[in-house]
């Protein structure tokens, strides 16, 4: 496994409270990328960086924040947790945008909101 | 808009059978086309991947086939092993653009021994 580490692997928490997950990678990659997985929905993405303190929005970014203050750190916050944020996190990583450089996953952080 | 579709969501195979995955897209920008495989409980994997200038890629057991004009392409797995259950995504980028792959909602794949 490339050297991505989630953390924690699995949280319960409680709908309003803030939750921050952490991905640390020892690549020295300069992409990440935070996905969230569900059924019948597959991967998408919720926000990337492409570099220390550059990033942007994905296709799911709504009440999700992220920041990234070093190359091996990047974390996503959620403001207020929801039940429809119950979901598994899967932190991303890769060497380039160049073509055929692939995206390498953490195993992921199973989120449950109640 | 769903930009690649995926099909089936799930798919049941017999031991030594073929498995078929199939994917279509949208943007003809497209010129990467990456399969990801994820195991219960791990982040998901490269397995396989193919550019539009060949209709056919194979690794192993794997085979990707292409269809430029039809906007399509399929993974297909020979000889399905019980150790091939997985769920399996497709996906597509585009060089310079769109540079991060967008997914299909992946196939949840089991083989029977």
């Amino acid at each position: 496994d490339a050297g991505i580490t989630q953390s924690p692997r699995h949280k319960v928490t409680e709908t309003g409270t803030p939750v921050t997950l952490r991905c640390h990678q020892t690549e020295n990659h300069r992409y990440m990328y935070w996905y969230r997985q569900d059924p019948g929905h597959g991967l998408r993405l919720i926000h990337y960086s492409y570099g220390v303190k550059d990033t942007d929005k994905g296709e799911v970014s709504d009440g999700y924040s992220v920041s990234r203050s070093k190359t091996e750190d990047f974390l996503l916050t959620l403001e207020s947790a929801t039940s429809s944020q119950t979901s598994v996190y899967f932190c991303a990583i890769s060497e380039s945008t160049l073509i055929g450089s692939p995206l390498h996953f953490g195993n992921g952080t199973r989120l449950t909101v109640t | 808009q769903q930009q690649v579709k995926q099909s089936p969501q799930s798919l049941i195979v017999q031991k030594g059978g073929i498995s078929i995955i199939n994917c279509a897209y949208e943007n003809t920008a497209f010129d990467y086309f990456p399969w990801y495989q994820q195991f219960p409980g791990k982040g998901p994997a490269l397995l396989i991947a193919i550019r539009p200038d060949v209709s056919e890629k194979k690794e192993g057991r794997f085979t990707i086939s292409f269809n430029k004009s039809a906007k399509q392409f399929s993974l297909h797995i020979m000889d399905s092993q019980p150790g091939d259950s997985a769920t399996y995504f497709c996906a597509a980028s585009q060089t310079g653009g769109s540079y991060i792959p967008t997914f299909g909602r992946g196939t949840s794949l089991i083989v029977h021994p």
